[in-house]
């Protein structure tokens, strides 16, 4: 399994600014995602972590409003730039586990909410 | 295109009654990957099961299980003598791409279903 730490746990901002977020695993993990679970919502992929290279965004997300860094196997920052009330959700990171059992595990999420 | 349909939105039951939470999915790949997770309300995923689009074997882990029908395209989940502990919202998930760890992975969840339990 991977344990996964997310900083800051939750955090109020001010419209128009940003806020980065950090993921930790304490393992080496290929994959690393960020997703978005907005109020009430289900969850719903940003884009996929590379490491050496730039993130691959799903339709929606851009990397102006969303950049990501992975720096290493075990890292991974993700920025919510120039915020607004609407970006208010949990943004999770979340990683597979390699090996016979395949399984994704997902951080405990930054609750973020935009005044 | 690949969709998850989790028709409950919400579901109540009374301590120790048995409860099946429902999930029809869509895909057009003959391989793929299911998924159910758990959130309670502290907001964590709890990854519960994984399944592949090859093996429709039901499942059993304690009180739960689940119950895979390609047939109907459903994969639902069962809890049997549900506990107050068990009050969270349940995600199905769908991946339609192998887990090779190359290229970009997707989990497509659905719309999540809120089970209270009433002790």
């Amino acid at each position: 399994s991977a344990v996964i730490s997310q900083k800051p746990s939750r955090d109020i901002c001010q419209r128009g600014t940003s806020l980065t977020i950090q993921c930790q695993v304490d393992s080496q993990v290929t994959m690393m995602f960020w997703y978005r679970q907005q109020p009430g919502q289900s969850l719903t992929l940003i884009a996929t972590a590379n490491q050496g290279s730039e993130a691959t965004y799903e339709s929606g997300f851009v990397i102006d409003k969303f950049p990501i860094s992975r720096p290493n196997l075990t890292f991974s920052t993700l920025t919510v730039s120039n915020m607004s009330p609407e970006d208010s959700s949990i943004y999770l990171c979340s990683v597979l586990a390699g090996g016979p059992s395949n399984e994704q595990f997902f951080g405990p999420g930054t609750r973020l909410t935009v005044l | 295109a690949q969709k998850v349909t989790q028709a409950q939105t919400e579901i109540s039951v009374v301590e120790k009654e048995d409860v099946t939470l429902d999930c029809v999915y869509e895909t057009r790949d003959t391989t793929y990957y299911l998924f159910w997770y758990k959130q309670p309300p502290s907001g964590e995923l709890v990854f519960l099961i994984r399944r592949n689009s090859f093996d429709e074997q039901n499942e059993i882990s304690g009180r739960y299980s689940w119950n895979f029908q390609k047939s109907t395209s459903s994969f639902n989940f069962t809890i049997t003598a549900s506990q107050v502990v068990d009050s969270a919202v349940y995600f199905c998930a769908l991946s339609e791409t192998e887990w090779a760890g190359t290229g970009a992975n997707n989990l497509f969840f659905g719309t999540g279903t809120r089970l209270t339990v009433i002790p």
